[in-house]
């Protein structure tokens, strides 16, 4: 069946140091792969998408490229900020699958 | 703003009194979901309508029921709620099954 799995956290950063959060997936077919991020107390929320292979998600300086070829969908920062604080979790859908199957999550703690 | 309103935002029940948590959407989805998210965990998909089809998650309590009287509304009801149902639920929505899910802020239960 489809899965994720992602970087183990928790990470904790410096204000402006780099992000990167590993994401790598299994699945048939041609899957849809999303971040989404939870700040604390607080629902999911789409932080970016990508639909078809090479497709690059941006938003709020966070980007993620689908790579079919590594099957991986790694999420980027170049500046994180303390606002950037949350738990971050990569996710698919599969063409014929309602279920969003999601990675385990990793936690971002950001210092000033 | 078209969005996922879920209300209330926290919940406390007794052990075993019957609670209904609700969700409604201004998005003019077709597709509700309720999800269970225990602390440090990915949100765990409990069942999901259709349109007007209930579609139950093979290892989802009997205790968790759901209606969903019309479109925009969708409730979760515990029948009778033990302290492991202690958790966030999040309620999401998407156009059609297979695209992109938008979350509710989530309703915090607490059972004492």
């Amino acid at each position: 069946g489809d899965s994720v799995t992602q970087m183990e956290g928790p990470v904790t950063l410096s204000e402006e140091a780099f992000l990167t959060i590993n994401c790598t997936y299994t699945a048939t077919g041609y899957p849809s792969l999303f971040w989404y991020v939870q700040y604390p107390g607080e629902g999911l929320q789409l932080l970016l998408k990508a639909t078809k292979a090479d497709d690059k998600g941006s938003n709020k300086g966070f980007e993620a490229t689908y790579r079919k070829e590594t099957t991986s969908f790694h999420l980027e920062k170049g500046s994180v900020q303390v606002s950037d604080s949350a738990v971050y979790f990569c996710a698919l859908t599969s063409n014929n699958d309602y279920k969003l199957s999601f990675g385990a999550g990793t936690t971002v703690t950001v210092r000033a | 703003d078209a969005m996922v309103i879920q209300n209330p935002r926290y919940q406390v029940t007794q052990f075993g009194k019957p609670v209904t948590l609700s969700c409604s959407q201004t998005l003019n989805h077709n597709v509700m979901y309720w999800y269970q998210q225990k602390s440090s965990q990915a949100p765990k998909l409990l069942f999901h309508y259709y349109d007007k089809d209930f579609n139950n998650e093979a290892d989802t309590p009997d205790n968790f029921q759901s209606r969903r009287p019309n479109t925009s509304f969708c409730f979760l009801d515990i029948r009778s709620p033990g302290l492991g149902d202690a958790a966030m639920y999040l309620c999401a929505t998407s156009r059609v099954v297979q695209e992109t899910q938008y979350f509710g802020p989530g309703t915090r239960l607490l059972v004492l």
